[in-house]
């Protein structure tokens, strides 16, 4: 079975500073790694995935996530962040084997001016 | 941009009632999955849906639950007698085929409230 661990349910940064949100996980077999942002109201929206194409994902709004199997790693990384990014962020995985996401239990991002 | 749609938004009904949570997935998609969400707690997997029939159910989704696609665009959830610990968030979500890596694409959820 797969697993997701994700470290800290509140991180708050200012506003320009370093986003970054940590996702560890758990498979036995290879996995597929996901990041989905959930702004108020809204449902999950896909910031980027990890398919072994590449180590180094890059996705939407400016994010990027690295896939690090010796850490078993898929953390979450912006550079400087902005009011909008002001969401919960939530890793995913999945495998071949399961037409399932397991989801981390999220981590709400605040921006601070 | 196509998006998948849910309704209602907003749902509250009595213990022992049947509710019944719609979506509508994406047009082209063939794969359709139902997640909860229990307030403070992690999103989850219910069930998957291919070709008409269930493909894939967690141990959350019993007999008190069932799934439907009443005609070509509507992927339904059924809860026949609703209980206090099925209150949540409830998404739908679709996917072009069932494979690992495809990307599943969420709905904006029913938040349902059983009292």
């Amino acid at each position: 079975a797969q697993s997701v661990t994700q470290l800290g349910s509140h991180v708050s940064v200012s506003e320009g500073a370093l986003v970054l949100l940590r996702c560890n996980y758990s498979s036995s077999v290879p996995p597929y790694l996901f990041w989905y942002v959930q702004y108020p109201n809204q449902g999950l929206q896909l910031l980027l995935k990890y398919t072994s194409a590449a180590t180094l994902v890059k996705g939407i709004n400016g994010f990027e996530a690295e896939f690090k199997k010796s850490e078993t790693s898929f953390h979450l990384t912006k550079p400087s962040a902005h009011m909008s990014d002001a969401a919960e962020y939530f890793c995913a995985v999945s495998v071949d084997s399961a037409r399932q996401l397991t989801f981390g239990s999220g981590t709400q991002l605040t921006v601070l001016p | 941009e196509p998006e998948v749609t849910q309704t209602p938004s907003h749902q509250v009904t009595q213990m022992g009632q049947e509710v019944i949570l719609r979506c509508v997935p994406i047009s082209n998609h063939l794969y359709f999955y139902w997640y909860r969400q229990i307030l403070g707690q992690k999103v989850e997997f219910l069930v998957s849906f291919y070709n008409n029939e269930i493909s894939e159910k967690s141990e959350i989704f019993d007999d008190q639950f069932s799934v439907e696609r009443p005609d070509g665009s509507n992927f339904t959830l059924k809860i026949r007698s609703t209980k206090l610990e099925d209150s949540a968030m409830y998404f739908c979500a679709s996917s072009d085929n069932g494979r690992g890596l495809e990307t599943q694409y969420f709905g904006p959820g029913t938040r349902l409230l059983v009292l």
